[in-house]
């Protein structure tokens, strides 16, 4: 099993361009969620999805779209990069929420200038 | 609001000591706490569960406690070694989230 795995591992945006970041899991799991971690501030939930075709917003949505067709794909989409998007993204998944623990993938580093 | 609080950013402990832990919280009644260990560059590890009727868990040299009544939880390392050296996150379960507290990087001196 690869785990979750996440890409890209490094990404310098510019201010309003538009990216997605990837996020798989081989493990079956229906709970998947995407994390901002920035120093001092530790992880902040941004979204989740209990199965293929139901998301939820998490702590801090603005500026992040997620969608989930398929349960091993998690995908979180920027839609107008800014500053303070600038930060390490962490997608985890779990076969339940609080009940289990996370798996968490490497994390992909964005900068937005 | 909603608060989760870890003791002090950092912890140095000499090896073979015990290193305790930390995790306060307010506002929430979580059914579940979680604590994971994280090195510089990567993803969060899950160490242990423990359940809101469990006062204690262990699993190897690693020990959790979980007080409802005093919002707390202690996580604690036995005969500690420079390889656990890293930083260690507490987290708590409510309304399918899991929120996060900022996480105390503990060094463990030879």
């Amino acid at each position: 099993n690869a785990g979750v795995t996440q890409t890209p591992k490094f990404q310098v945006l510019k201010t309003g361009q538009s990216m997605t970041l990837q996020c798989a899991q081989d493990m079956n799991h229906e709970y998947m969620s995407w994390y901002r971690q920035d120093p001092g501030m530790g992880l902040r939930l941004i979204h989740y999805s209990v199965g293929a075709g139901i998301t939820d917003q998490g702590e801090v949505p603005n500026g992040y779209n997620v969608s989930r067709s398929t349960t091993e794909d998690f995908p979180l989409r920027l839609l107008s990069a800014a500053p303070s998007q600038t930060s390490v993204y962490f997608c985890a998944s779990s076969y339940e929420i609080g009940g289990a623990g996370q798996y968490f993938g490497p994390g992909t580093r964005l900068t937005v200038t | 609001s909603q608060k989760i609080e870890q003791n002090s950013e950092a912890l140095n402990i000499q090896e073979g000591k015990t290193a305790t832990l930390t995790c306060n919280y307010t506002n929430y009644s979580p059914a579940y706490l979680q604590w994971y260990r994280q090195d510089p560059g990567r993803g969060p590890v899950f160490l242990l569960l423990i359940r809101e009727n469990e006062k204690e868990k262990r699993k190897e040299r690693l020990k959790v406690t979980f007080d409802t009544t005093l919002k707390q939880s202690l996580f604690h390392i036995t005969a500690s070694q420079p390889a656990d050296s890293a930083t260690y996150l507490c987290a708590l379960s409510s309304d399918y989230k899991l929120s996060f507290g900022a996480g105390t990087t503990v060094t463990v001196r030879a």
